[in-house]
């Protein structure tokens, strides 16, 4: 079975400065899919970013963007000029490929603080 | 555009009581999933659907708990004989059925057993 960890249960970040989340992941798939959401408190669950597994260059949305390492298993979230708004939880999930399970994995989530 | 729609957005109920929880995908999408999230947790999948058919069930799901989506549309996620255990966010997030596209999520179900 697939496995999502997120080491980092809290981080903190000053407004405008940049913060990396970590996250790895565990499978025997070669084909897949990786997301980050973000959970702000008490509102819903909302789609950073994605990665396709077969893609090489890393996904990048505006001040977000990731570093994904294939061969290392690691699918990291850096946010640049981070903003008060970004406050919340931050979720890496994981999806197989092609005829795999559709349901995503998620870890277990960073609490991120944003700082004046 | 209109997201996923839950209903009712929270639930507090007697141990021991059924309760019934409501999902409306955005109107594009055939596939539809329900979440279990406790304080402090990431979501669990419990089930999916792609239209009308439940492709697939986590072993999270007991014998208490029951998902339908007659029509291919709405969904309902019913649990008899509540719990304690049972206390949680409940999510629904619906997706396009091509590969790898993301599932969005609506704002949840929050139940509290008594």
């Amino acid at each position: 079975a697939q496995t999502v960890t997120q080491s980092q249960p809290e981080m903190s970040v000053q407004e405008a400065e940049t913060v990396t989340l970590s996250c790895t992941y565990d499978t025997s798939e070669s084909d897949y899919y990786l997301f980050w959401y973000k959970q702000p408190p008490s509102r819903q669950m909302i789609l950073v970013i994605r990665q396709e597994a077969y893609k090489q260059q890393n996904a990048t949305e505006n001040r977000f963007s990731v570093n994904f390492q294939k061969a290392a298993k690691s699918f990291s979230l850096k946010i640049s000029d981070s903003q008060l708004g970004d406050a919340a939880m931050y979720f890496c999930a994981y999806r197989g490929g092609i005829g795999t399970a559709s349901k995503l994995t998620f870890g277990t989530g960073t609490r991120l603080q944003v700082t004046l | 555009d209109t997201g996923v729609s839950q209903d009712p957005r929270h639930k507090i109920t007697k141990r021991g009581q059924n309760v019934t929880f409501r999902c409306d995908p955005i109107s594009e999408h055939n596939r539809l999933y329900w979440y279990r999230q406790t304080l402090g947790q990431g979501p669990e999948f419990l089930t999916y659907f792609q239209n009308e058919a439940q492709l697939e069930k986590s072993r999270l799901l007991s014998d208490r708990f029951s998902a339908e989506r007659p029509k291919g549309s709405f969904s309902t996620l019913e649990i008899q004989r509540t719990e304690q255990g049972d206390s949680a966010m409940y999510l629904c997030a619906s997706s396009l059925e091509y590969e790898g596209q993301p599932q969005h999520f609506g704002d949840g179900t929050r139940l509290s057993i008594l």
